[in-house]
This record gives C-alpha cells, structure tokens and sequence, in this order.
C-alpha cells in the first residue's frame, strides 16, 4: 500500500510569495494531520482535520497559513504570503480511528520549505 | 496536558550492541497510546514500534523492544544488535485514546539522536 505522499519533496520560495504544499494520505484512514519541524520548536502540530472536518486549527501559526480537505484523499496547506521564518520541514499524516492499527499515526516523507 | 521527556539529547553505541533509550511521560488518563519513531536524515518520520497502556505485555519488533511500566509512566525503547542503519534522532511519542478532544494529537518528546559506531 502507498503511504501519506506529499509535494512538493523541496521547495525554495521568495520572501512574500504563495507555497501551496499538498497531501494524498494513506487511503481509508479518516484523519490527517499536518506538522512542522523547526531546531527551535521541534515538531508542532499545525492543525488536524477528521473526516474531512478540521477539528483543532490552534497550531496554526496566524492568517498566513490555511489548510482545506476538500475531499477524503487530498489535503492543502498554504502560505501566503510566505516569510523567511516559514523555512521548515511540513510533514502530512494520517490515521485510522479503529482498528487493529487504529491510532497509529503514520507520516509522509515531509516537505522541505527554504523562504529566502 | 500531557508532556512526554527525552532527557538523554544524545545517546551512541557500537555495532552489534544493544542500547536503551529512556522515555518519561506525564499523563492523568489511563487509556492511551505511545510510540516510538526514527528519523534519519532524510528526515522522514518512521514508526518503529507502538504499545497500547491496557496492555501488560511489552511490545517487540524484531531487534526493537520497549520495557513499558504504566505507574512509573516509563516508556524505554532497547535496541539489539544495533546496526548502522539504526542511527537516527528517535522520538517518543504519546497519544491519547480520547478522540473527541484534543487528545487525537501526537505530544513527543525532543528527541534522542542515536550514533551507531562501527
């Protein structure tokens, strides 16, 4: 089975401009997450979307950044406009809500975002 | 709110030996998740094993066990016959089994960075 893919693998990006980053997670799992890594603040929770709904968007840092689910196997997070402390690792996830994997969360290859 | 500590930032161990990781984590609920993830230098987030708290039985994944003690609230990842490939930044993670709050989130430590010598 294909896990959670993402794009872009890299992205480099002019201070100011739009970074959409894109998410297919593993298919029938009925949560995604979105995370992001930085030195400084380790792994934070962006926001987190069931059943296609988001639930819990208090990570997201402020209006710069919005995330959508328009249907159960695409996911967006976007920037706009993107800023040079934007430069992280994105990763998407995924997970069942029942079952014998059920709870676990598994994770994309992430995306690395560099805003010059 | 939960929190999870990693207090060894780094940790190293030759081929062929085995190393434990140590985990601590700070919960008021009885029913939850915990795990352990690898991340290379890819960067890409890797389950290497998972333990349910209702479970007395320690979880094992070939080369990869936990000694999990619910009322220490412990958690420590030991590796067996470590290998070059093991070495990696793991993180201990912990999820709550309550859903329909915020407990669907992951809450990790700040992680180990593991050296494998040859």
């Amino acid at each position: 089975d294909a896990g959670v893919i993402q794009s872009p693998r890299h992205e480099v990006t002019e201070m100011g401009q739009e970074v959409t980053l894109r998410c297919k997670p593993i298919s029938g799992h009925n949560s995604l997450f979105w995370y992001r890594q930085t030195m400084m603040r380790g792994l934070e929770l962006l926001i987190y979307f069931n059943n296609n709904v988001p639930i819990d968007d208090s990570g997201m840092p402020e209006d710069r950044f919005s995330a959508k689910m328009p249907n159960a196997s695409f996911s967006t997070l976007k920037i706009q406009p993107s800023e040079p402390r934007d430069s992280a690792v994105y990763f998407c996830a995924s997970s069942l809500k029942q079952g014998i994997l059920g709870n676990t969360i598994y994770f994309g290859e992430g995306s690395w975002l560099t805003v010059v | 709110a939960q929190t999870v500590t990693q207090s060894q930032p780094e940790m190293s161990v030759q081929e062929a030996e085995t190393v434990t990781l140590s985990c601590t984590y700070d919960t008021s609920e009885s029913d939850y998740y915990l795990f352990w993830y690898k991340q290379p230098p890819s960067r890409q987030m890797i389950l290497v094993i998972r333990q349910e708290a209702y479970k007395q039985q320690n979880a094992t994944e070939n080369r990869f066990s936990v000694n999990f003690q619910k009322a220490a609230k412990s958690f420590s990842l030991k590796i067996s016959d470590s290998q070059l490939g093991d070495a990696a930044m793991y993180f201990c993670a912990y999820r709550s089994a309550r859903w329909e709050t915020s407990g669907s989130r992951l809450t990790f430590g700040e992680g180990t960075q593991l050296t494998v010598n040859p």
